[in-house]
């Protein structure tokens, strides 16, 4: 069990350039999470996925889209990168099935991706 | 911000002393949860509160929950050096797939 896989580990851009951020979990999971972190504050969420076909906005969408491309991965999309968008970005995965508040309330973390946007 | 706050935002301790963390939120939950992060890594999910308990062990990690006052506190007793690692809360969003974290403590566990 790999639990959640993230690709690339370290990346540098160069502004306007585009990226995609690829995430998979292999425990069979419906919710899929892209997150944020920066220091002094905390983890942001960018995008989620509660299920195979669906996806929705966070806190920070803005300069990023995603694709839930099956149940395993979902991966993040820098279309043009800003400097702004200098962050770890984690991908996490949720048990259960419904809203977050129910049963299964744990995420699992991936080892994030360090990103650097000159 | 919906983010919730942690306090202190650091804490420096001797090997074996007790560390307690505390956690604030803004609304109604069902449960809370702990997450712990070493340097360079993601977060590994620790212990989860249910909203009707008032406290809960795990080994070393006893957590409580006062929902009257929002707060949550996490104590790691008899702490070790490998306990060195940032430690955040984590409330469900109510009516939402999403979660809201806390901005964390950074815990240093001097041996």
């Amino acid at each position: 069990n790999a639990g959640v896989t993230q690709t690339p580990k370290f990346q540098v851009l160069k502004t306007g350039q585009s990226m995609t951020l690829q995430c998979a979990q292999d425990m069979n999971h419906n919710s899929m999470y892209w997150y944020r972190q920066d220091p002094g504050m905390g983890l942001r969420l960018i995008y989620y996925s509660a299920s195979e076909g669906t996806t929705d906005k966070g806190e920070v969408p803005n300069g990023y889209n995603v694709s839930r491309l099956n149940k395993r991965e979902f991966s993040l999309r820098l279309e043009s990168a800003a400097p702004s968008q200098t962050s770890v970005y984690f991908c996490a995965s949720r048990t259960g099935a419904g809203l977050a508040g129910g049963r299964g309330d744990t995420q699992y973390f991936g080892p994030g991706t360090r990103l650097t946007v000159l | 911000s919906q983010q919730g706050e942690e306090d202190p935002q650091a804490l420096s301790i001797q090997e074996g002393e007790n560390a307690t963390m505390n956690c604030s939120y803004k609304t109604s939950i069902n449960n809370l949860q702990w997450y712990r992060q070493n340097s360079g890594r993601g977060l590994v999910h620790l212990i989860l509160i249910r909203s009707n308990e008032r406290e809960k062990h795990s080994g070393r990690l006893r957590v409580t929950l006062d929902t009257s006052k929002k707060s949550s506190s996490l104590l790691i007793t008899a702490s070790r050096a490998a306990d060195t690692a940032s430690y955040f809360c984590a409330t469900p969003a109510s009516g939402t797939y999403k979660y809201i974290f806390g901005t964390g403590t950074r815990l240093k566990v001097l041996a």
